[in-house]
């Protein structure tokens, strides 16, 4: 099983450049997010789509766009990078609900993650 | 908003040994869950334990186990019989049961772990 999977692993920019990083998970998961981890910080929320069609701000949305393609996918943009962009990235999925022998449950709230990618910012 | 803090940006342990990560967080709500993530060097992050908040019962994983103390906010991790597999960055997390806030989980900022031999 792929699981999630993330692309570029990693990747260097310069100030201003724009990037795009993929994120595609085959759980058939309804939600989705990314994070930055950074030295000393944990992870942080960057955006988060709840459902297809749906995404919202997170702790630090700025300087980043994302796009939930389709149920599979999400990707996060960088329209002009930043050296405060340095960091790795993660994205994650996990379903709300759903129906295992005909009993609904909801789930426990564990994330799935991908394996993350290095971005650097010169 | 709910906090999350690991007081220990380093610990370390002898292998076979027992040692504990500390994990505080603040929070208004009454249920929610309470996770222990595990970041080896490769990066990749991996569920170690779960806890839910109305559960008075604290959960265990093989050598992994929690002490959970709801009223004093506090969730720590033990590690019995330490394995040099054990090192890496320890993560305690926070989610809220509220769908409304994109059930998200809010970290705290690591405990690196070296387990020496």
């Amino acid at each position: 099983n792929a699981g999630v999977t993330q692309t570029p692993k990693f990747q260097v920019l310069k100030t201003g450049q724009s990037m795009t990083l993929q994120c595609a998970q085959d759980m058939n998961h309804n939600s989705m997010y990314w994070y930055r981890q950074d030295p000393g910080m944990g992870l942080r929320l960057i955006y988060y789509s709840a459902s297809e069609g749906t995404t919202d701000k997170g702790e630090v949305p700025n300087g980043y766009n994302v796009s939930r393609l389709n149920k599979r996918e999400f990707s996060l943009r960088l329209e002009s990078a930043a050296p405060s962009q340095t960091s790795v990235y993660f994205c994650a999925s996990r379903n709300l609900r759903g129906t295992s022998g005909g009993e609904l449950w909801l789930d426990t709230g564990e994330l799935f993650f991908g394996e993350g990618s290095r971005l650097t910012v010169l | 908003a709910q906090t999350v803090t690991q007081s220990q940006p380093e610990m370390s342990v002898q292998e076979a040994e027992t040692v504990t990560l500390s994990c505080t967080y603040d929070t208004s709500e009454s249920d929610y869950y309470l996770f222990w993530y595990k970041q080896p060097p490769s990066r990749q992050m991996i569920l170690v334990i779960r806890q839910e908040a109305y559960k008075q019962q604290n959960a265990t994983e093989n050598r992994f186990s929690v002490n959970f103390q709801k009223a004093a906010k506090s969730f720590s991790l033990k590690i019995s019989d330490s394995q040099l597999g054990d090192a890496a960055m320890y993560f305690c997390a926070y989610r809220s049961v509220r769908e409304t806030s994109g059930s998200r989980l809010t970290f705290g900022e690591g405990t690196q772990l070296t387990v020496n031999p």
